[in-house]
């Protein structure tokens, strides 16, 4: 079973830039996670959504970070304009979510998107 | 809000040894899922082993086991026998019943000596 799929796996950008993250979570799975891990934090949770809907994106900078999921299945993330403290590992992670009438809750996660913001 | 707390952020011991990472959480909820995931340098997060708060039986998966004090809320880790590939960081997480987001603490930066 092919994992959490992520690219591109670094990234470096000047602020005030854009810049866009992809995800394909693992064949399946419902649900979908965005999270930032800052260095020498653990990572934080930005979106999240269940097939195409958001289910929570109260910790997303709604003023510059942007994220969508159309078909349900893969999803971007999108940060316009980046600022320096936006620099971090951006992980997606997927989980079953509902299955035979039970969440089933353990995520997977991908390999991560490293950005440096000069 | 939940909150996940890790007391140390560095821990070093040698190869073969056996090592306890502390994890205490703070929540209100009755139902809840706690984990630890182990993050390899420059590598991707990967489950080490998960425990269901209604459970009272502590999960274990091979060298790894749990000590789980729903009443003190805390969820320590153990290591036995530990390996040079056991070197990681290792991530206390929560999360409530519904599949919603993990809630992270700082980490502890364990170390195998050889």
């Amino acid at each position: 079973e092919a994992g959490v799929a992520q690219s591109p796996r670094y990234k470096i950008i000047e602020k005030r830039q854009s810049v866009a993250f992809w995800c394909n979570p693992i064949s399946g799975h419902a649900t979908l996670y965005w999270y930032q891990q800052i260095l020498g934090q653990g990572p934080k949770l930005l979106i999240q959504f269940q097939n195409n809907g958001v289910v929570d994106d109260s910790q997303l900078p709604k003023d510059r970070f942007s994220a969508e999921r159309l078909k349900g299945v893969d999803s971007t993330l999108k940060i316009q304009p980046a600022k320096l403290e936006d620099s971090a590992v951006y992980l997606c992670a997927s989980s079953l979510g509902l299955a035979g009438g039970l969440y089933q809750e353990t995520q997977y996660f991908g390999p991560g998107t490293r950005l440096l913001v000069l | 809000a939940q909150t996940v707390t890790q007391s140390q952020p560095e821990m070093s011991v040698q190869e073969a040894e056996t090592v306890t990472l502390s994890c205490t959480y703070d929540t209100s909820e009755s139902n809840y899922y706690l984990f630890w995931y182990k993050q390899p340098p420059s590598r991707q997060m990967i489950l080490v082993i998960r425990q269901e708060a209604y459970k009272q039986q502590n999960a274990t998966e091979n060298r790894f086991s749990v000590n789980f004090q729903k009443a003190a809320k805390s969820f320590s880790l153990k290591i036995s026998d530990s390996q040079l590939g056991d070197t990681a960081m290792y991530f206390c997480a929560f999360t409530g019943g519904g599949a919603d987001g993990l809630t992270f603490g700082k980490g502890t930066h364990l170390i195998i000596q050889p």
